[in-house]
């Protein structure tokens, strides 16, 4: 596709439920994000996928959060027994090249937990 | 102490203003820095992406970045009502595995009247 697509794009949850979140990033893009923006703040990294290496799995919040990328496809991000301090929105991120800063972002899947 | 700081605002400005945006930072490792602008309710597109000190001239948008200050700047010349967005400093390390991990601010918003 043209850019980096996100599904679903809102979803409202009840405290408690798993929930599982869509990344298909641009072809031919090695290295894919997460990152989650919350209220008021600044983005934060959660999980970095470059091709077959292991992932950098250094930003995710708790061990309720795991994600996953088939190949150098679409990748999935899966919190489970949500709590309300997840509601935010979760930007997936793609890039050609692992060292800069030139990151294409996708509209986002924003999270709302009861 | 955060690592980056960014004013967030809410900034209002008349069209044609210039406008001037800032970030100061504290972690000297910091290489890379960019500017990404973010509509309501889009994910980031990147704007401007330099390199060290100095500065860049891309259109209305010039990028600083003053090391030694550890002070980043993005300024807007002749402002436009499509301008009115939030601007969202990042940043990150040079070389190594970690310059792939951006580290964003919180995003000033601007809006611009016409």
């Amino acid at each position: 596709g043209a850019g980096v697509s996100q599904s679903p794009s809102n979803k409202v949850t009840e405290k408690g439920k798993d929930v599982e979140l869509r990344c298909d990033p641009i072809s031919g893009h090695t290295a894919l994000y997460w990152y989650r923006q919350r209220l008021g703040q600044g983005l934060e990294f959660l999980i970095y996928f470059q091709g077959n290496s292991a992932p950098d799995k250094s930003g995710l919040p708790s061990d309720r959060f795991s994600a996953e990328r088939t190949g150098e496809s679409v990748s999935t991000l899966t919190i489970q027994r949500t709590q309300q301090e997840d509601s935010a929105v979760y930007l997936c991120a793609s890039s050609r090249r692992r060292n800069t800063g030139e990151l294409f972002f996708g509209e986002g899947s924003r999270l709302t937990v009861l | 102490q955060k690592e980056v700081e960014q004013d967030p605002g809410p900034l209002s400005v008349p069209e044609g203003a210039i406008v001037s945006l800032n970030c100061t930072y504290s972690n000297s490792a910091f290489q890379y820095f960019m500017w990404y602008r973010q509509y309501s309710r889009k994910g980031p597109e990147l704007l401007m992406y330099t390199y060290s000190s100095g500065n860049k001239e891309d259109g209305r948008f010039t990028a600083q970045v003053d090391k030694s200050s550890k002070y980043i700047s993005l300024f807007i010349r002749d402002s436009q009502p499509s301008d009115s967005a939030t601007y969202l400093c990042a940043m990150s390390e040079q070389g190594g595995g970690s310059n792939y991990k951006l580290t964003f601010g919180k995003g000033t918003l601007l809006t611009v009247n016409p």
